[in-house]
């Protein structure tokens, strides 16, 4: 069966840090393009961050320098290190799937709340 | 960075209605072009992708249009369950998501 499940979330203090874990089932992570999504509370979609299935990675401008996307193939898992949080980070992260870099993601996790609060 | 801007915001119609919805990029994204919809407390589900194309699975009353910077999503006939947000993204550099709009099935 096809499928993601994210874990990790919780809360965290204000410039704590937090790692996400995506676990995929069904699919080779390094095959396909993964990436987080986050939704602030009744808010829209944001896209956060991407890892390419030849390895490279990118960043929304609200996260960079201090999210880091990474996948560890042995694992089938991506992760996604937070670092630096800020109260505007606070929101639900999904982990989705697309087969191409420049496809729709078709396949989505059931998301990880995060939230920064002191 | 690429921008999204979709309108209408939000909607109301009935069932059976037509209803569209539209997609304006900031700079030409050729056809990296994705709807999806998403229903309260559930994960998006992909619609259409490169601008026209049904994913697997989605009814045919779905269609898009569109190239360059101007996109639409179409619902020939509304129905009870089409009650969603709908939301547009560009995966031509990066990924981008419009701001999404909110179809209330009357």
């Amino acid at each position: 069966e096809v499928q993601i499940v994210e874990t990790g979330g919780g809360m965290i203090q204000p410039a704590g840090s937090l790692r996400l874990s995506c676990a995929v089932s069904g699919f080779i992570v390094s095959g396909n393009y993964m990436s987080w999504v986050r939704q602030a509370p009744g808010k829209g979609l944001e896209w956060v961050s991407g890892i390419y299935s030849g390895g490279n990675v990118h960043y929304s401008d609200s996260v960079k320098g201090r999210f880091t996307i990474s996948r560890d193939n042995s694992k089938n898992t991506v992760y996604l290190q937070m670092t630096s949080l800020r109260a505007e980070d606070t929101g639900v992260y999904y982990c989705a799937s697309a087969k191409g870099a420049g496809d729709g993601s078709d396949i989505w996790g059931q998301g990880t709340l995060v939230t920064v609060s002191s | 960075d690429i921008q999204m801007t979709q309108s209408p915001s939000s909607l109301s119609a009935s069932v059976g209605d037509r209803v569209t919805i539209t997609c304006r990029a900031s700079q030409s994204i050729t056809t990296y072009l994705n709807w999806y919809h998403q229903r309260p407390g559930s994960a998006p589900k992909l619609l259409i992708y490169a601008a026209s194309s049904l994913h697997t699975g989605v009814p045919s009353r779905f269609s898009g249009s569109g190239s360059g910077t101007d996109f639409t999503l179409t619902i020939s006939s509304l129905k009870p369950e089409d009650s969603a947000t709908y939301y547009c993204q560009q995966s031509y550099s990066g990924r981008t998501f419009g701001q999404g709009t909110k179809v209330e099935v009357k």
